[in-house]
């Protein structure tokens, strides 16, 4: 089955500066990897997604970049605010698949120092 | 605004009670999901239903957790009898067949003593 390997488990920046995540996946029939920001006393949300058919995203602020080849991806946050201290997890699944189920990195602590 | 709402938001109990926490998926969606996080574990998928059917339970011990979906707005999982070991925040999530994004209740924060 798939695994996903999610690096630094911690990471802190200060105000300003950009930050980057990254996670490898094993499954090559993967093609579909969202990121998840967990603010503290919440549940995931959704912030980015990639599709395998694109190697690149961008949403203001936020990025995303894919490389099928070396099986990784990565989010990439530029300008980073206090209010981006979060836990960020990556996943990977078959996107439309009849299950959906995602299997989910461990996740990223960001903390940003004003 | 359609949210997944979960409850108790905190349940502390004793180890040997039974604990039941609750689920209402978003209106529409027929996808429902369950996952354990913990600090060492991360987030750990424990079950999950498509249109009220259990698709995967794999994740789950079987001999003290189960889920159900006695409707479409309701998703239970209990379990019986707790552990400390079970003390964790229970999330649940619902999405729709054929899609991929997932839509995360607040979680249940659950203490056995």
């Amino acid at each position: 089955g798939e695994n996903v390997e999610q690096h630094p488990s911690t990471l802190s920046v200060q105000e300003g500066d950009s930050a980057v995540i990254k996670c490898t996946y094993s499954d090559s029939a993967s093609n579909y990897f969202p990121w998840y920001k967990q603010e503290l006393g919440k549940g995931p949300q959704l912030i980015i997604d990639i599709r395998s058919n694109v190697g690149e995203k961008k949403d203001q602020r936020i990025a995303v970049t894919l490389n099928k080849t070396a099986k990784h991806f990565s989010l990439h946050i530029t300008e980073t605010q206090p209010e981006d201290s979060a836990v960020y997890f990556c996943a990977a699944s078959i996107y439309g698949g009849s299950q959906g189920n995602l299997i989910f990195g461990k996740g990223t602590k960001l903390s940003v120092k004003p | 605004d359609a949210r997944v709402t979960q409850t108790p938001r905190h349940k502390v109990t004793e180890m040997g009670q039974e604990v039941t926490m609750r689920c209402q998926p978003i209106l529409g969606h027929n996808t429902v999901f369950w996952y354990r996080q913990t600090m060492m574990q991360g987030l750990e998928l424990l079950a999950y239903f498509r249109n009220r059917a259990p698709l995967d339970d794999s994740g789950m011990p079987k001999d003290r957790f189960s889920a159900e979906m006695p409707d479409a707005t309701l998703a239970t999982l209990k379990i019986q009898p707790s552990e400390p070991r079970d003390s964790a925040v229970y999330f649940c999530a619902s999405g729709l067949v054929g899609g991929n994004i997932q839509y995360f209740g607040a979680g249940t924060r659950l203490s056995v003593l």
